[in-house]
Protein backbone atom coordinates (compact mmCIF):
# COMPACT_ATOMS: atom_id res chain seq x y z
CA UNK A 1 0.00 0.00 0.00
CA UNK A 2 1.09 3.23 -1.12
CA UNK A 3 0.53 5.88 1.95
CA UNK A 4 1.86 8.97 3.70
CA UNK A 5 1.65 9.69 7.37
CA UNK A 6 1.77 13.00 10.10
CA UNK A 7 0.93 11.89 13.02
CA UNK A 8 0.72 15.39 13.96
CA UNK A 9 -1.87 17.88 13.65
CA UNK A 10 -0.08 20.88 14.73
CA UNK A 11 3.01 21.75 16.04
CA UNK A 12 3.82 24.51 18.71
CA UNK A 13 7.39 26.01 18.89
CA UNK A 14 8.69 29.19 19.72
CA UNK A 15 10.38 31.53 17.68
CA UNK A 16 14.08 30.81 17.52
CA UNK A 17 13.94 27.20 18.71
CA UNK A 18 14.52 24.54 16.30
CA UNK A 19 11.78 22.76 14.38
CA UNK A 20 10.59 19.37 13.21
CA UNK A 21 7.61 18.11 11.33
CA UNK A 22 7.35 14.48 11.36
CA UNK A 23 6.77 12.10 7.86
CA UNK A 24 6.56 8.54 7.49
CA UNK A 25 5.78 7.30 4.11
CA UNK A 26 5.00 3.58 2.30
CA UNK A 27 5.45 3.16 -0.92
CA UNK A 28 6.81 0.23 -3.07
CA UNK A 29 10.64 0.53 -4.91
CA UNK A 30 12.64 3.53 -4.15
CA UNK A 31 10.90 6.90 -3.22
CA UNK A 32 10.80 10.45 -4.18
CA UNK A 33 9.44 12.49 -1.32
CA UNK A 34 8.38 15.76 -1.09
CA UNK A 35 7.80 18.85 1.37
CA UNK A 36 4.82 21.66 0.65
CA UNK A 37 4.08 24.61 2.50
CA UNK A 38 0.23 26.01 2.62
CA UNK A 39 -0.65 29.68 3.65
CA UNK A 40 -4.28 30.49 4.16
CA UNK A 41 -6.15 30.27 0.49
CA UNK A 42 -2.88 29.33 -1.51
CA UNK A 43 -2.30 26.74 -3.05
CA UNK A 44 1.10 24.41 -2.21
CA UNK A 45 4.82 25.80 -2.99
CA UNK A 46 7.19 23.34 -3.01
CA UNK A 47 10.45 23.44 -0.25
CA UNK A 48 12.31 20.85 -1.55
CA UNK A 49 12.12 17.49 -2.09
CA UNK A 50 14.39 13.80 -2.62
CA UNK A 51 14.93 11.39 -4.72
CA UNK A 52 18.82 9.92 -4.21
CA UNK A 53 21.70 10.94 -3.13
CA UNK A 54 22.29 12.86 0.58
CA UNK A 55 20.18 11.92 2.90
CA UNK A 56 19.97 15.33 4.21
CA UNK A 57 18.46 17.64 1.58
CA UNK A 58 18.31 21.43 1.84
CA UNK A 59 15.10 23.03 0.52
CA UNK A 60 13.88 26.58 0.48
CA UNK A 61 13.56 29.29 3.38
CA UNK A 62 16.34 27.18 5.40
CA UNK A 63 14.27 24.60 5.90
CA UNK A 64 16.15 20.66 5.24
CA UNK A 65 14.87 17.51 5.82
CA UNK A 66 16.32 14.20 6.75
CA UNK A 67 15.93 11.01 5.06
CA UNK A 68 15.76 7.71 6.88
CA UNK A 69 15.38 4.69 5.08
CA UNK A 70 15.11 1.96 7.84
CA UNK A 71 12.59 4.06 9.32
CA UNK A 72 10.78 5.17 6.44
CA UNK A 73 10.80 8.87 7.50
CA UNK A 74 11.40 12.00 6.09
CA UNK A 75 11.23 14.84 8.81
CA UNK A 76 10.69 18.57 8.12
CA UNK A 77 13.58 20.71 10.09
CA UNK A 78 14.72 23.60 10.18
CA UNK A 79 17.15 24.60 13.08
CA UNK A 80 15.59 28.31 13.86
CA UNK A 81 12.10 28.40 13.43
CA UNK A 82 10.16 32.36 12.58
CA UNK A 83 7.09 33.66 13.14
CA UNK A 84 6.12 34.18 9.03
CA UNK A 85 6.93 29.66 9.27
CA UNK A 86 3.70 29.32 10.76
CA UNK A 87 1.58 27.43 7.85
CA UNK A 88 0.27 23.91 6.72
CA UNK A 89 3.00 21.68 5.62
CA UNK A 90 2.72 18.37 3.70
CA UNK A 91 4.60 15.70 3.53
CA UNK A 92 4.04 13.86 0.09
CA UNK A 93 5.80 10.69 -1.84
CA UNK A 94 5.43 9.55 -5.97
CA UNK A 95 2.97 6.94 -6.06
CA UNK A 96 1.19 5.18 -8.99
CA UNK A 97 -2.61 6.28 -9.40
CA UNK A 98 -5.40 3.74 -10.85
CA UNK A 99 -4.57 4.51 -14.61
CA UNK A 100 -0.60 3.35 -13.65
CA UNK A 101 0.29 6.98 -14.56
CA UNK A 102 2.42 8.55 -11.11
CA UNK A 103 0.60 10.67 -8.98
CA UNK A 104 1.78 12.37 -5.34
CA UNK A 105 0.36 11.02 -2.45
CA UNK A 106 -0.19 13.38 0.13
CA UNK A 107 -0.14 13.12 4.21
CA UNK A 108 -3.15 15.43 5.90
CA UNK A 109 -1.07 17.91 6.59
CA UNK A 110 0.66 19.42 10.03
CA UNK A 111 0.06 23.19 11.24
CA UNK A 112 2.84 24.55 12.56
CA UNK A 113 2.68 27.78 14.75
CA UNK A 114 5.51 29.13 15.42
CA UNK A 115 5.00 31.36 18.56
CA UNK A 116 6.81 35.06 19.20
CA UNK B 1 10.81 29.46 -11.37
CA UNK B 2 7.81 27.75 -12.71
CA UNK B 3 4.67 29.50 -11.88
CA UNK B 4 1.12 28.65 -12.26
CA UNK B 5 -1.86 30.69 -12.26
CA UNK B 6 -5.73 29.75 -11.66
CA UNK B 7 -8.72 31.80 -12.53
CA UNK B 8 -11.03 32.87 -10.53
CA UNK B 9 -9.62 32.64 -7.32
CA UNK B 10 -12.85 32.68 -5.76
CA UNK B 11 -16.30 31.91 -7.12
CA UNK B 12 -20.36 31.76 -5.76
CA UNK B 13 -23.06 30.21 -8.15
CA UNK B 14 -26.37 29.05 -7.66
CA UNK B 15 -27.39 25.22 -7.34
CA UNK B 16 -27.43 23.88 -10.90
CA UNK B 17 -25.25 26.00 -12.79
CA UNK B 18 -22.18 25.43 -14.12
CA UNK B 19 -18.34 26.99 -12.90
CA UNK B 20 -15.58 26.52 -15.07
CA UNK B 21 -11.99 27.43 -13.76
CA UNK B 22 -8.86 27.58 -15.37
CA UNK B 23 -5.15 26.65 -14.86
CA UNK B 24 -2.34 28.20 -16.83
CA UNK B 25 1.32 27.63 -16.96
CA UNK B 26 2.84 30.82 -16.82
CA UNK B 27 6.40 30.74 -17.82
CA UNK B 28 6.64 26.81 -19.27
CA UNK B 29 4.86 24.55 -21.36
CA UNK B 30 2.71 21.68 -19.74
CA UNK B 31 1.94 18.25 -21.18
CA UNK B 32 0.23 17.22 -17.84
CA UNK B 33 -1.30 18.82 -15.17
CA UNK B 34 -3.27 17.93 -12.00
CA UNK B 35 -6.25 18.87 -10.84
CA UNK B 36 -6.86 18.87 -6.60
CA UNK B 37 -10.03 18.75 -4.64
CA UNK B 38 -9.11 19.90 -0.52
CA UNK B 39 -11.83 19.91 2.08
CA UNK B 40 -11.64 21.79 5.00
CA UNK B 41 -9.04 20.63 7.23
CA UNK B 42 -7.62 17.54 5.04
CA UNK B 43 -5.19 16.94 2.97
CA UNK B 44 -5.25 17.27 -1.31
CA UNK B 45 -7.16 14.43 -3.28
CA UNK B 46 -6.30 13.97 -6.40
CA UNK B 47 -9.34 13.83 -9.06
CA UNK B 48 -7.66 13.52 -12.42
CA UNK B 49 -4.80 13.73 -14.77
CA UNK B 50 -5.04 16.17 -17.35
CA UNK B 51 -2.85 15.62 -20.88
CA UNK B 52 -2.87 18.00 -23.28
CA UNK B 53 -4.60 16.95 -27.01
CA UNK B 54 -5.78 13.47 -25.06
CA UNK B 55 -8.72 12.69 -22.31
CA UNK B 56 -8.33 13.18 -19.04
CA UNK B 57 -7.38 10.15 -16.43
CA UNK B 58 -9.65 10.12 -13.68
CA UNK B 59 -9.29 8.55 -10.21
CA UNK B 60 -11.50 5.97 -9.04
CA UNK B 61 -14.86 7.48 -7.48
CA UNK B 62 -14.57 10.84 -9.46
CA UNK B 63 -17.30 11.46 -11.71
CA UNK B 64 -15.85 12.26 -15.52
CA UNK B 65 -19.17 13.82 -16.47
CA UNK B 66 -19.67 16.18 -13.80
CA UNK B 67 -15.61 17.01 -13.46
CA UNK B 68 -15.14 17.97 -17.13
CA UNK B 69 -11.61 18.49 -17.62
CA UNK B 70 -10.18 20.17 -20.95
CA UNK B 71 -6.39 19.98 -21.81
CA UNK B 72 -6.68 22.07 -25.32
CA UNK B 73 -3.04 24.27 -24.97
CA UNK B 74 0.22 23.41 -23.69
CA UNK B 75 -0.15 26.45 -20.93
CA UNK B 76 -3.86 25.55 -20.32
CA UNK B 77 -6.00 23.46 -18.71
CA UNK B 78 -9.86 23.87 -17.29
CA UNK B 79 -11.91 21.90 -14.87
CA UNK B 80 -15.53 22.61 -14.93
CA UNK B 81 -17.82 21.70 -12.33
CA UNK B 82 -21.29 20.58 -14.10
CA UNK B 83 -24.97 21.14 -12.75
CA UNK B 84 -22.97 22.08 -9.03
CA UNK B 85 -24.12 21.80 -5.84
CA UNK B 86 -24.00 22.42 -2.43
CA UNK B 87 -22.02 19.61 -2.11
CA UNK B 88 -19.13 20.02 -4.59
CA UNK B 89 -18.28 23.45 -2.59
CA UNK B 90 -14.62 23.01 -2.28
CA UNK B 91 -11.16 24.46 -2.97
CA UNK B 92 -9.75 23.11 -6.24
CA UNK B 93 -6.44 23.33 -6.64
CA UNK B 94 -4.49 22.40 -9.77
CA UNK B 95 -0.50 21.67 -10.83
CA UNK B 96 1.72 21.11 -13.58
CA UNK B 97 4.35 18.39 -13.97
CA UNK B 98 7.68 20.16 -15.36
CA UNK B 99 11.06 17.84 -15.63
CA UNK B 100 13.45 19.08 -13.04
CA UNK B 101 16.75 17.10 -13.29
CA UNK B 102 15.90 13.25 -12.99
CA UNK B 103 12.60 13.68 -11.91
CA UNK B 104 9.35 15.45 -12.18
CA UNK B 105 7.84 18.38 -9.73
CA UNK B 106 4.80 20.14 -9.24
CA UNK B 107 3.97 23.22 -9.35
CA UNK B 108 0.69 24.45 -7.91
CA UNK B 109 -1.59 26.92 -8.50
CA UNK B 110 -3.44 29.16 -6.02
CA UNK B 111 -6.67 27.30 -5.86
CA UNK B 112 -9.90 28.27 -6.71
CA UNK B 113 -12.18 28.69 -3.98
CA UNK B 114 -15.84 27.38 -5.17
CA UNK B 115 -19.03 27.82 -2.97
CA UNK B 116 -22.44 26.64 -4.28
CA UNK B 117 -25.44 28.06 -3.07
Amino acid sequence: AQSVAQPEDQVNVAEGNPLTVKCTYSVSGNPYLFWYVQYPNRGLQFLLKYITGDNLVKGSYGFEAEFNKSQTSFHLKKPSALVSDSALYFCAVRGVSTSGTYKYIFGTGTRLKVLA
Amino acid sequence: GAVVSQHPSRVICKSGTSVKIECRSLDFQATTMFWYRQFPKQSLMLMATSNEGSKATYEQGVEKDKFLINHASLTLSTLTVTSAHPEDSSFYICSARILAGDAYEQYFGPGTRLTVT
